[in-house]
């Protein structure tokens, strides 16, 4: 069976940072593009950061420089380092397995306040 | 980077048939044919409903298509259910490898 759990979510100072991590399972991270998305809380979903098979990354202007996704082929996990953490960053992350989010794991809550 | 296009809200009765336009530029929803739908009722992860424009995943109600016509896609539920209420996204490949989501429109089953 397909399944992502996120975790490593809590509560950040601004300018802290926090590293989220997406255990995947029934398929290899390696295999496929693998997304992280985010949702503000009472907000719509906006998308992150994408890791393709061939280890290409990808972010949207407002976290370029700041994030950083990464994968561990031993673990099948998949990794989202934020750094330089901002009040706006507040939101749940979700990772997303494949090009068009077909699984979709429960999300973790980042809380960047002080 | 500016989200695409939703309409706020959309509402219809039971059996009845609603669409959900989502509007891009020839950048992302025109210039390819990677619009994805999703469905999400709260407190929830969000569900693939439609993919490349028009696929339905396995286990998706066949009650959900999608189309794509210029920049503008849209989604379109026959038959409302009460089960069917919840917030739809839309999303596309926009060039240079970046994704953009719609900001989501509620769906309102009278």
């Amino acid at each position: 069976e397909v399944q992502v759990v996120e975790s490593g979510g809590g509560l950040v100072q601004p300018g802290g940072s926090l590293r989220l991590s997406c255990a995947a399972s029934g398929f290899t991270v390696s295999g496929t593009y693998m997304s992280w998305v985010r949702q503000a809380p009472g907000k719509g979903l906006q998308w992150v950061s994408v890791l393709y098979s061939a280890g290409d990354t990808y972010y949207p202007d407002s976290v370029k420089g700041r994030f950083t996704i990464s994968r561990d082929n031993s673990k099948n996990t998949l990794y989202l380092q934020m750094n330089s953490l901002r009040v706006e960053d507040t939101a749940v992350y979700y990772c997303a397995k494949g090009r068009v989010g077909d699984y979709w794991g429960q999300g973790t809550l980042v809380t960047v306040s002080s | 980077q500016s989200a695409l296009t939703q309409p706020a809200s959309v509402s219809g009765s039971p059996g009845q048939s609603i669409t959900i336009s989502c509007t891009g530029t020839s950048s992302d929803v025109g210039g390819y044919n990677y619009v994805s739908w999703y469905q999400q009722h709260p407190g929830k992860a969000p569900k693939l409903m439609i993919y490349d424009v028009s696929h339905r995943p396995s286990g998706v109600s066949t009650r959900f298509s999608g189309s794509k016509s210029g920049n503008t896609a849209s989604l379109t539920i026959s038959g409302l259910q009460a089960e069917d209420e919840a917030d739809y996204y839309c999303s596309s490949y926009r060039s240079s490898n970046t994704w953009v989501f719609g900001g989501g429109t509620k769906l309102t089953v009278l």
